[in-house]
């Protein structure tokens, strides 16, 4: 069974600010991890996603997430946060399957202060 | 890029009623899925399909029907609703399953009264 956890229900920083948002899984086996945001209103949007290679991964609008298995970790990053990143966001890991499923954590609110 | 489109937004209906939720893909994904979304839990996964005519049971299945008609189209039925199912319910597709990337409509809130 493939489980993920989201520590921080809710994180408020200033704009400008960097920004780390922590995910941590447990699985046994190969696994995708993914991020997704959710803006106020709206549906998950993709943001980037890990399976293998370079552990570090890259997204849109600045966001990386660095896989590590030591740590049981796929944490999100940002150098420098904008208001519009102000948003609800999403960890998700699947297994290596066929007809793996996605399974969420619990979100974390990222409040941006102007 | 993907469209996905849920149908009703909004919902009331009494403990006891009948509710379908409409979802339509327009980018020939071959998986849908419904989830739910409550505040504490998160997303999780109520039913999901990998073609017409294909249902999986996914984590919180009870109380919850769903049928895919065509590859673009995937229904959540609640027959008896309780109150239990008022919340934020989201689609999504995909091209694949494994590794998949979902797209997700912008959901259907629910109330059971």
């Amino acid at each position: 069974t493939q489980t993920v956890s989201q520590s921080d229900a809710h994180v408020t920083v200033f704009e400008g600010d960097s920004v780390e948002l922590r995910c941590n899984y447990s699985y046994g086996g190969s696994i995708y991890l993914s991020w997704y945001i959710q803006h106020h209103g709206h549906g998950l949007q993709f943001l980037l996603k890990y399976y293998s290679g370079n552990p570090v991964v890259q997204g849109v609008n600045g966001f990386e997430a660095e896989f590590s298995k030591s740590d049981s970790s796929f944490h999100l990053r940002k150098a420098s946060v904008h208001w519009s990143d102000s948003a609800v966001y999403f960890c998700a890991v699947s297994s290596g399957g066929s007809n793996a499923k996605l399974t969420f954590g619990k979100g974390t609110k990222l409040s941006v202060k102007s | 890029e993907a469209a996905v489109t849920q149908s009703p937004r909004n919902k009331v209906t009494v403990t006891g009623g009948n509710v379908t939720l409409s979802c339509r893909q327009t980018n020939s994904h071959n998986y849908m899925y419904w989830y739910r979304q409550d505040t504490g839990h998160g997303l999780r996964l109520i039913h999901y399909s990998y073609g017409a005519g294909n249902l999986q049971i996914g984590d919180v299945p009870d109380g919850y029907k769903a049928t895919r008609t065509t590859q673009e189209d995937f229904f959540l039925l609640l027959e008896l609703a309780s109150p239990s199912q008022t919340s934020l319910y989201f689609c999504a597709s995909s091209w694949t399953g494994s590794g998949n990337t979902l797209y997700f409509g912008e959901g259907s809130r629910l109330i059971v009264v």
